[in-house]
């Protein structure tokens, strides 16, 4: 079945405490992203990839970085954790980078608390 | 970004046609009208894109206005699994690498029974 999967779903830590959310997707897209959503302020992009080892800025990029050393998967990485990455994280990939009519396909999200 | 603006919720009946409305007035001419869906507790899903002309698909259809300063979305038979925050987006072609989604607040659409 053609997905993005995420991991962890949930996750819990302290400020401080590095961790890293893993995106993967099995149809062999070239573009990925990362967005965060945060109630009344909708969901904003973080960072993306236009392909291996092409990765940049998004709205948000503060305080996470990314890599993407293979085309299917795309970490999300938070060095130090701070109380206002308390978010839902949402992975997203398609097919071609530059193309506006293909479609995005999004992961089922991770929630994240940083106490 | 292009602004869309969608009212905040909408209430409707199962079985029964939805319209959805979106205007974007500051349209470009190349720029691409999306809709996406946000069921509870997932992630955003594709439902139809169009630029000039009506779609249709297995989902829903996308009616254009002629000037495509706005656009509707319809449901031609909600069920109660269509509940769900509908965003309309407009995507900006040109702009290599920088597909970002530009997601508004939506609309919450309530499907009763």
């Amino acid at each position: 079945e053609a997905q993005v999967t995420q991991n962890p779903r949930y996750l819990i830590t302290v400020t401080g405490k590095k961790l890293t959310v893993t995106c993967s997707q099995n149809m062999n897209h070239e573009y990925m992203s990362w967005y965060r959503q945060d109630p009344g302020l909708g969901l904003r992009q973080i960072y993306y990839s236009m392909n291996v080892e092409v990765t940049d800025k998004g709205d948000v990029p503060e305080g996470y970085k990314v890599s993407r050393k293979e085309k299917r998967n795309f970490p999300l990485i938070l060095e130090s954790p701070s109380p206002n990455q308390t978010s839902l994280y949402f992975c997203a990939s398609s097919f071609r980078t530059g193309v506006t009519t293909d479609t995005q396909y999004f992961g089922p999200g991770t929630r994240l608390t940083v106490l | 970004d292009a602004k869309t603006t969608q009212p905040n919720s909408m209430e409707s009946n199962e079985e029964e046609p939805v319209h959805l409305p979106c205007n974007h007035s500051t349209i470009s001419g190349t720029d691409y009208i999306h809709w996406y869906r946000q069921l509870p507790s997932q992630g955003p899903e594709y439902v139809i894109h169009g630029l000039t002309s009506n779609v249709n698909n297995r989902m829903a259809s996308l009616a254009i206005a002629e000037d495509r300063k706005s656009s509707t979305l319809i449901l031609h038979r909600a069920t109660l699994r269509d509940a769900a925050v509908y965003y309309c987006i407009l995507r900006v072609s040109g702009l290599s690498g920088a597909q970002k989604l530009v997601f508004g607040q939506g609309t919450r659409l309530t499907i009763n029974p």
